[in-house]
């Protein structure tokens, strides 16, 4: 799996849109980019994924650059219930074998009052 | 959607005794599941992926005869952690690909903690 970049921690006012980034430089053509999150003490929750086009769904929306080397996720309006560490994995298409997911170090996004 | 359950969520065992944790796949089956461990302040650890019918496959450094896996059934897999010690007291959590969607689900977690 290619290895993905993230800044170690980010804060973000509640109510303004967090933006977290990710680098995936080595990223190859069938790679997804998914992003997860984990808030304390708890299992990750899948948050979003793609490959080439940028995706929005409920919680939030995926923006990866032309050349596919990173992308951003942006939570919209955050509230004090994002605070959570959020990986970036990359990974190839979903199926059988294909399931294996490698933990980065994440971003330590906190919500600020 | 899709639920992945972890029976205990926590649990304090003493040194040298066994400790079993479940994952169960509430509403699909699963054919693999994964256990992975985290310590404080780290991200998560893929320790071994399960799979039903067969042996475990164990990453590189995780002890197999510490850790035993048993994928009893579609919808359930065990962790075994034997003759456990302090330094084994971590965070395990399972996960499951559930293929109809095309995801992979995680389990809440079991914090253990060997005293």
């Amino acid at each position: 799996d290619a290895k993905t970049t993230q800044p170690p921690s980010m804060d973000c006012a509640e109510g303004r849109a967090a933006n977290l980034p990710c680098n995936h430089s080595t990223i190859s053509g069938n790679e997804y980019v998914y992003w997860y999150r984990q808030i304390h003490s708890q299992g990750p929750q899948y948050i979003i994924h793609g490959l080439k086009n940028n995706e929005t769904n409920e919680m939030a929306s995926l923006i990866i650059t032309e050349d596919r080397k990173s992308s951003t996720l942006i939570l919209p309006h955050a509230t004090l219930r994002d605070t959570a560490v959020y990986y970036c994995i990359v990974r190839p298409p979903g199926g059988f074998g294909n399931e294996k997911l490698t933990f980065g170090t994440g971003t330590r996004l906190t919500i600020i009052p | 959607g899709a639920v992945v359950s972890q029976h205990p969520s926590w649990v304090i065992c003493k040194s040298g005794t066994s400790v079993k944790i479940e994952c169960r796949s509430l509403d699909f089956q699963a054919t693999t599941m994964f256990w992975y461990r985290q310590f404080p302040k780290q991200s998560l650890m893929l320790m071994a992926t399960s799979n039903e019918g067969s042996k475990a496959t164990y990453e590189q450094g995780v002890e197999k005869d510490k850790f035993l896996i048993n994928h009893a059934s579609l919808t359930l897999s065990t962790l075994t952690v034997t003759s456990a010690h302090p330094e084994d007291s971590s965070f395990y959590i399972c996960s499951a690909p559930d293929y109809r969607r095309y995801e992979q689900y995680f389990g809440p977690g079991t914090r253990l903690t060997v005293t």
